[in-house]
């Protein structure tokens, strides 16, 4: 299977600990993003990057989130000290560089519980 | 700002009959416009878009969907409606301006025997 993974797919978690989820990426997309999804709800857009740059963040990205993706591949999503609003499903997706009009993929997703 | 609506939370359909899911977007510009389907606890999987063009955009699974400039629309709809299209159905949108997708609040197709 070469569409986009997520690992892991399920964590549970106690408030206030740390977390790290892994993002691996269609092999020639060069740009990653992330989204969460909380209940009943559509995604919401957390941040993007083009191979290892970082250009967008959403003001949901508060300060405890941090995103990286150094070597312009797999991409990790840190939560620290976390609370039990961020209970969601984080999504990855990746896509070609885009024109725009390009395609969007998304991995299975991993879903947080804060508890 | 851009946003999408999804007006309708449920859409619950017999098999075999036509199921259309409404979507209405707002954007500065011509938009790029996106339908993706999501199944209980996995991903979203894509399912069509419309860049520019013919208005009327062929899909996955038999799905199309019809943009309409001027009602600001881009409704999916699959003239025979099948047990296993029963899922979460989300439109997005994507200014020309920004790569980030907005998404809808998503409609619950359900498709009964």
């Amino acid at each position: 299977d070469t569409g986009v993974s997520q690992d892991p797919r399920h964590k549970i978690t106690k408030r206030g600990q740390n977390v790290t989820f892994r993002c691996d990426p269609i092999s020639e997309h060069n740009r990653l993003y992330w989204y969460r999804q909380t209940l009943g709800q559509g995604p919401e857009f957390l941040t993007y990057f083009q191979n290892e740059a970082q250009l967008e963040k959403s003001r949901l990205l508060s300060d405890r989130f941090s995103a990286e993706r150094p070597k312009g591949s797999f991409s990790t999503l840190e939560i620290q000290r976390t609370e039990q609003g961020d209970s969601a499903m984080y999504l990855c997706a990746s896509s070609p560089q885009s024109g725009g009009q390009e395609t969007q993929y998304f991995g299975p997703g991993t879903r947080l519980l804060v508890l | 700002a851009q946003s999408v609506a999804q007006p309708e939370d449920q859409v619950n359909v017999a098999e075999g009959n036509p199921l259309t899911v409404k979507c209405t977007y707002s954007v500065s510009g011509n938009p790029y416009l996106f339908w993706y389907v999501q199944y209980p606890n996995r991903g979203l999987q894509f399912l069509l878009k419309y860049i520019t063009g013919d208005n009327l955009v062929k899909g996955s699974y038999g799905f199309e969907a019809e943009f309409n400039k001027s009602q600001t629309s881009f409704h999916l709809k699959k003239p025979s409606a099948l047990v296993s299209d029963s899922a979460l159905y989300f439109c997005a949108v994507r200014g020309r301006a920004t790569d980030k997708l907005i998404f809808g609040t998503g409609t619950r197709l359900q498709v009964f025997p």
